[in-house]
């Protein structure tokens, strides 16, 4: 089966710039997450979705950062304006159900896009 | 809140054994996972406990003492190719909340 599909995979844009990620799951998986890893550092959960709903946002910086997964497939991250520390790698995951463990909710991760803010 | 706690760094040459430890502190927990990086990779998952004991998977085996707030990762017969950093990872609450990452370097 196909893997969680990202876009853009590099992105360089001067502060206060705004930009916006891409990300197709796992056909078939409910769940969507978005992360931002920050070298050398673990994944920082930034928000999740059940289908095309939040179930968590509370680690979102809401007055810059913004998601939607509108027909509960693919979502876009944005960040408007971008600042120097939001220089990371966002990384999309997908999970069949948000279950509470075992194999099903298992987190598969794209290949991240890697964000320089100069 | 979450907080996890596992070494910054091991090195070991191939063939060897090394286990990576992690101690975590959640209200609602509900599993522990282990993840490999490789370097400009993505996270790729490796093993989850949900229960107290050991699960095998092939070179890899992990263990969970919920009452110790404490499990390891066990990467036996080393090669090259797990040179990558490995990061547990406590369920709760619906949600994955990841460790530092331990980085693991395989000499020849």
């Amino acid at each position: 089966e196909a893997g969680v599909a990202q876009s853009p995979r590099y992105k360089i844009i001067e502060k206060r710039q705004s930009v916006a990620f891409w990300c197709n799951p796992i056909s078939g998986h409910a769940t969507l997450y978005w992360y931002q890893q920050i070298l050398g550092q673990g994944p920082k959960l930034l928000i999740q979705f059940q289908n095309n709903g939040v179930v968590d946002d509370s680690q979102l910086p809401k007055d810059r950062f913004s998601a939607e997964r509108l027909k509960g497939v693919d979502s876009t991250l944005k960040i408007q304006p971008a600042k120097l520390e939001d220089s990371a790698v966002y990384l999309c995951a997908s999970s069949s159900t948000s279950g509470r463990g075992g194999s099903t909710d298992t987190q598969y991760f794209g290949p991240g896009t890697r964000l320089t803010v100069l | 809140g979450q907080s996890l706690e596992q070494p910054s760094e091991v090195t070991a040459v191939e063939g060897a054994i090394v286990q990576i430890n992690c101690t975590y502190q959640t209200s609602g927990f509900y599993g522990l996972s282990w993840y490999q990086q490789h370097d400009g990779g993505a996270p790729t998952f490796l093993s989850y406990n949900g229960l107290d004991g050991l699960e095998e998977t092939g070179r890899f085996s992990s263990f969970l003492s919920r009452s110790d707030s404490y499990g390891y990762l066990l990467l036996q017969e080393l090669q090259m190719k797990d040179s990558a950093s490995y990061f547990c990872a406590v369920t709760y609450d619906y949600k994955l909340s990841f460790g530092a990452g331990t980085t693991v370097t395989v000499r020849a």
